[in-house]
């Protein structure tokens, strides 16, 4: 069974700071997804990373696939409180049967 | 994302009745896929299909629950005789084969 786990599951800083989320597993990911949800909504796809060593920026976002296709990060740079939200990684062949992390929710204050 | 459509939105049933969830994909899709996610957990996968066809159920209870998508109008996730536990939201995500986005969700109570 192929898991993801996020860390850390909770995070709350200051506004201005640089913050780094985790996406890791055991399993190899054909790709990988970031998304974001709001409360009460659905995900929205964020990026998707589908090859070793990948690196995409999203203005002050990036995100890393790692080298073995194991693992992800998603970082933040100078966080502003519209950043705050569920940070969802999600993991599988293209779109087909993905395998969700736990989540982190991220809380930016002003 | 606004393109995946799913209604009711909010869903209120008592124990025993049947809860029917409708999604329609975005434009141009044809894999539908549904998604549960009970409070305070991740989402996880149920169902894929295309139209007409059951791809990977393997996620789905096998009592009760049931999904089809069929040539004309939205896929349909049915629940029958509902119990508590079925209370969480389910998301109904579509692709075109390669990224999922996903609908608003249906928020089911069961009281």
């Amino acid at each position: 069974t192929q898991l993801l786990e996020q860390s850390p599951q909770f995070l709350s800083i200051q506004e201005g700071e640089n913050l780094t989320v985790y996406c890791n597993s055991s399993s190899v990911f054909s790709s990988l997804q970031w998304y974001r949800q709001e409360p009460g909504e659905g995900p929205v796809l964020l990026v998707t990373v589908v090859t070793g060593g990948e690196v995409k920026k999203l203005k002050r976002l990036t995100f890393q696939f790692g080298d073995a296709r194991k693992d992800s990060s998603l970082h933040i740079t100078a966080a502003q409180p519209g950043d705050t939200g569920l940070y969802l990684c999600a993991g599988g062949r293209g779109a087909q049967k993905l395998v969700f992390g736990q989540g982190t929710r991220l809380t930016i204050n002003p | 994302n606004a393109g995946v459509m799913q209604n009711p939105r909010h869903l209120v049933r008592r124990r025993g009745q049947e809860a029917r969830l409708r999604c329609s994909p975005m434009k141009g899709h044809s894999h539908v896929y549904w998604y549960r996610q009970l409070p305070e957990e991740g989402l996880k996968f149920m169902v894929y299909l295309q139209k007409e066809n059951i791809i990977d159920e393997s996620g789905m209870p096998k009592e009760r629950f049931s999904a089809e998508f069929p040539k004309e109008g939205p896929s349909i996730l049915r629940i029958q005789q509902v119990v508590r536990g079925d209370s969480a939201a389910y998301f109904c995500a579509s692709s075109d084969g390669t990224e999922a986005f996903f609908g608003q969700g249906t928020r089911l109570t069961v009281v």
